[in-house]
This record gives structure tokens, sequence and C-alpha cells, in this order.
């Protein structure tokens, strides 16, 4: 169990540009989760995918925002023409059915 | 909508004592989960301790246990014999499963000083 991995740790980018993450999941979770984090607060739940399908989306994900799980294995979260607000934390999870979520270290994210 | 309360926003306590960490919920579900996680200064997310709501017993490990008043949705954290390293935020949670879809929402959080 090597864990759940994201790359980058820390992101800087100019307003208006776009951003890709990803993140590699423990092997064998089928189940993996994008939230993201803003100073002093708890993560919030942006999307869900079960194997490759994305099963839910929040409404906190824009249309600037787009998640996919080629394959069922790794994600990336891609945000296009960030703006100052989309400066956070952003953590991936990944889990088994009905299983606690393992966490990355997060990506940080900031806008200038 | 389902919501998580944690009403400290910080805590502090001596090395070696104990304190209690707050958490209330509130679920129209009849089957959810509950959790305690850890994010120390270096950011990674630690489970600390799970709940099953339709189980009476209260969760203990090792140095934690969680009071559990399903009646009440309260979720509270005990950390007993406090140690440097128990220093972090802590997140209460509450799982969620809408449509084949199983969610954590999470807490504001409380940070915890431990002081030696």
């Amino acid at each position: 169990d090597t864990g759940v991995s994201q790359d980058p740790r820390h992101k800087i980018t100019k307003r208006g540009q776009n951003v890709t993450f990803r993140c590699d999941p423990i092997s064998e979770h089928n189940r993996l989760y994008w939230y993201r984090q803003t100073l002093g607060q708890g993560p919030e739940f942006l999307t869900y995918f079960q194997n490759e399908a994305q099963l839910e989306k929040s409404r906190l994900l824009s249309d600037r925002f787009s998640a996919e799980r080629p394959k069922g294995s790794f994600s990336t979260l891609e945000i296009q023409r960030t703006e100052q607000g989309d400066s956070a934390m952003y953590l991936c999870a990944s889990s088994l059915v009905r299983s606690p979520l393992h966490f990355g270290n997060g990506t940080r994210l900031t806008v200038t | 909508a389902q919501t998580v309360t944690q009403s400290q926003p910080e805590m502090s306590v001596q090395e070696a004592e104990t304190v209690t960490l707050s958490c209330t919920y509130d679920t129209s579900e009849s089957d959810y989960y509950l959790f305690w996680y850890k994010q120390p200064p270096s950011r990674q997310m630690i489970l600390v301790i799970r709940q099953e709501a339709y189980k009476q017993q209260n969760a203990t490990e090792n140095r934690f246990s969680v009071n559990f008043q399903k009646a009440a949705k309260s979720f509270s954290l005990k950390i007993s014999d406090s140690q440097l390293g128990d220093a972090a935020m802590y997140f209460c949670a509450c799982s969620i499963t809408q449509g084949g879809s199983e969610k954590l929402v999470f807490g504001k959080g409380t940070k915890l000083t431990v002081n030696p």
C-alpha cells in the first residue's frame, strides 16, 4: 500500500491560465474523490468516481472544472481560466465500497 | 441537507491530560458512518476513528474513543493521555449515501494544541 499520491504538491499560476492536477489512488480502490479545502475550513466535496464513471458532481464544480478517470485508475482535475477564488488545497481520496477514505497530501493552488 | 457542526474552533490540552472534541450532525439517513480525521501541519488527512451508526457500542482506538449519542446526533472524540504528536486539526465527518454514491460531509474543524 503506497498510499494516495498527488502531483504537483504546489502550483502557482496566473489568473486566466489552465492547470491540471493528477491523483494516483491506492491501486485496489475503485472509488476516487476530489475535495477542495480553503483556509480554516473543512474539505468540501467536488466530485466522485466509481471506477471510470463520474457518478456525482457538486454544484461547486463550475463549467471551468473538469475531472476524468480514464480506465478507472489515476484521475486528473483540470481548472480552465483560473480565478483567484480557485486558490485552495485540492485533496484527492480513494476508498473501497463503504470503507474509510484515504487521502493524499493534496495540491496547493495559488492563483495570482 | 446534511450538515456537520464543530462548535470549538480551538482547544488546548496539557500533555498527558484528556480532552474532548465536540461534533453534532444532521442527517435524515438511517444507515450512515461517522468519522474523525486528523490533519497535522504536514496536511495529510489521517483517519482517527470510525463509528457505524447502527452499532450502539462506542468505537475505541487505543487512546481515542468516541461518545456516540444517536438520538442527540452527537459524536464527540475523547483523546486520553494526550501527546505532543496529537496536535493537529481534527475534522468530524458524516457519510452520505445517495443513489449509489457515497461521500463524506465534513465540519469546519477544531485546532488542537497540546502544551508540554
